[in-house]
């Protein structure tokens, strides 16, 4: 098993919807959880922590499940300019700071 | 405003050649990576330097050599290249535990 995984999609959804993505994760030690967009051809970029009781930022909310061990990300109202992959990543602590990174969803934003 | 940088953003040399890529952060954070991102998207870590100590070396073929000249700056030494080398690299900065920032990528081509 993975340790972080993620649904590669691709996701195709219309301009407006809303849409969902999980990534689980294995090691029950975790303790920080991030999501990230990329862009094709550019680097990850930090979209959102994601705290315990849940974020919000705008159009985007993240969860974090830990008895379950998957973190989501919720986009309302998607925009054309929305359509990236979003990379989850997990980090651990022990000894050192280790992060892993999900492969990515793929979503597609259909005007 | 550049926060982490890399240079170059593309590298086409042939098997067998030594290449170095060099990255630099402005944010201040203490602690450096190094990731590989392969065709099929997978972002995985190379190396990690927390304040010019390497902390984190993953099973990397000893042809790379990282090298960090102080908390600021991250190199990466690549000898005798080999074609599976073509990839994105990426070099990463963050403080201690908390979220990554991410340079815009070399483009390895070996051919």
């Amino acid at each position: 098993r993975k340790e972080v995984e993620q649904d590669p999609g691709p996701f195709n959804v219309p301009e407006g919807a809303t849409v969902a993505f999980n990534c689980t994760y294995s090691n029950s030690a975790s303790q920080s959880f991030f999501w990230y967009r990329q862009d094709c051809r550019k680097e990850p970029k930090l979209l959102m922590s994601v705290y315990s009781s849940g974020n919000e930022d705008g159009r985007f909310t993240a969860q974090l499940n830990r008895a379950s061990q998957y973190i989501s990300l919720l986009i309302r109202d998607s925009k054309l300019s929305d359509s990236a992959t979003y990379l989850c990543a997990v980090m651990t602590a022990s000894g050192t700071y280790k992060y892993i990174f999900g492969t990515g969803t793929r979503l597609k934003v259909l005007a | 405003d550049t926060a982490v940088s890399q240079t170059p953003k593309y590298l086409v040399t042939q098997m067998g050649n030594d290449k170095s890529i060099k990255c630099e952060q402005n944010l201040g954070h203490d602690t450096m990576y190094w990731y590989k991102q392969d065709s099929k998207k997978f972002l995985k870590i190379m190396f990690s330097y927390n304040n010019k100590e390497l902390i984190i070396n993953e099973t990397v073929p000893n042809r790379f050599s990282p090298k960090s000249p102080d908390k600021a700056h991250l190199n990466l030494h690549i000898n005798s290249l080999e074609l599976g080398d073509s990839a994105v690299y990426f070099c990463a900065s963050s403080s201690t535990g908390r979220e990554q920032y991410f340079g815009p990528g070399t483009r390895l081509t070996v051919t």
